[in-house]
């Protein structure tokens, strides 16, 4: 079945250092990808998309990009903010099915002054 | 904030009991989603509704059961609860239904503690 794998956490790092948050994937046909963030106490908020491969999502400096042919989409900021410290959830969502979305574990992110 | 609301915020019951979550979906969303995430996990997807149908369940029994009303708010009932329903349930509302792409937005989930 479709499935979706994330670095494990805790991911620490110094403010102003650049962010990878790794994320792979395994389904079938064309999925729809996504990053959500989930701040403490909080539910989960939409970060950024790609529906297509080669597309690329941004919101907030965060950037991804569909690379269908390693089956990944990774997460990057060139420069992270205190502000920025929270667990990171990848998820796909496949084309032919009703809008259900599969999360990967998390990755847990925590940014230090 | 999405305009989902879910209620209660924490709840603890006891093993065997039956439990109800709420869940209102933001305005003109017709279709409810319902994940269970277990504490370090990512969410699993229990089941959806829309326009007041289930139309999509995942691996979850069925002691886990739901409703949507008109008004497209949902409900969450899970009978003879056991240690491991202990989880964070959260909603998702969306506009649209069967194979929509549209944008899921969540709710800040209800805590079960189930002891």
């Amino acid at each position: 079945g479709d499935s979706v794998t994330q670095m494990e956490g805790p991911v620490t790092l110094s403010e102003e250092a650049f962010l990878t948050i790794n994320c792979t994937y395994t389904a079938t046909g064309y999925p729809s990808l996504f990053w959500y963030v989930q701040y403490p106490g909080e539910g989960l908020q939409l970060l950024l998309k790609a529906t297509k491969a080669d597309d690329k999502g941004s919101n907030k400096g965060f950037e991804a990009t569909y690379r269908k042919e390693t089956t990944s989409f990774h997460l990057e900021k060139g420069s992270v903010q205190v502000s920025d410290s929270a667990v990171y959830f990848c998820a796909l969502r496949n084309s032919g099915g009703y809008n259900k979305l599969i999360f990967g574990a998390g990755t847990r992110l925590a940014v230090h002054p | 904030e999405t305009g989902v609301t879910q209620s209660p915020t924490h709840l603890i019951k006891t093993r065997g009991q039956q439990v109800t979550l709420r869940c209102s979906s933001q305005s003109g969303h017709n279709t409810v989603s319902w994940y269970q995430q277990a504490l370090g996990q990512g969410p699993q997807f229990i089941f959806q509704y829309y326009r007041e149908e289930e139309n999509g369940r995942g691996n979850f029994p069925p002691r886990f059961s739901g409703l949507q009303f008109p008004n497209y708010s949902s409900e969450l009932n899970v009978n003879a609860l056991e240690l491991d329903d202990s989880a964070l349930y959260l909603c998702a509302s969306s506009k649209g239904g069967d194979r929509d792409i549209n944008e899921q937005y969540f709710g800040p989930g209800t805590r079960l503690t189930v002891t």
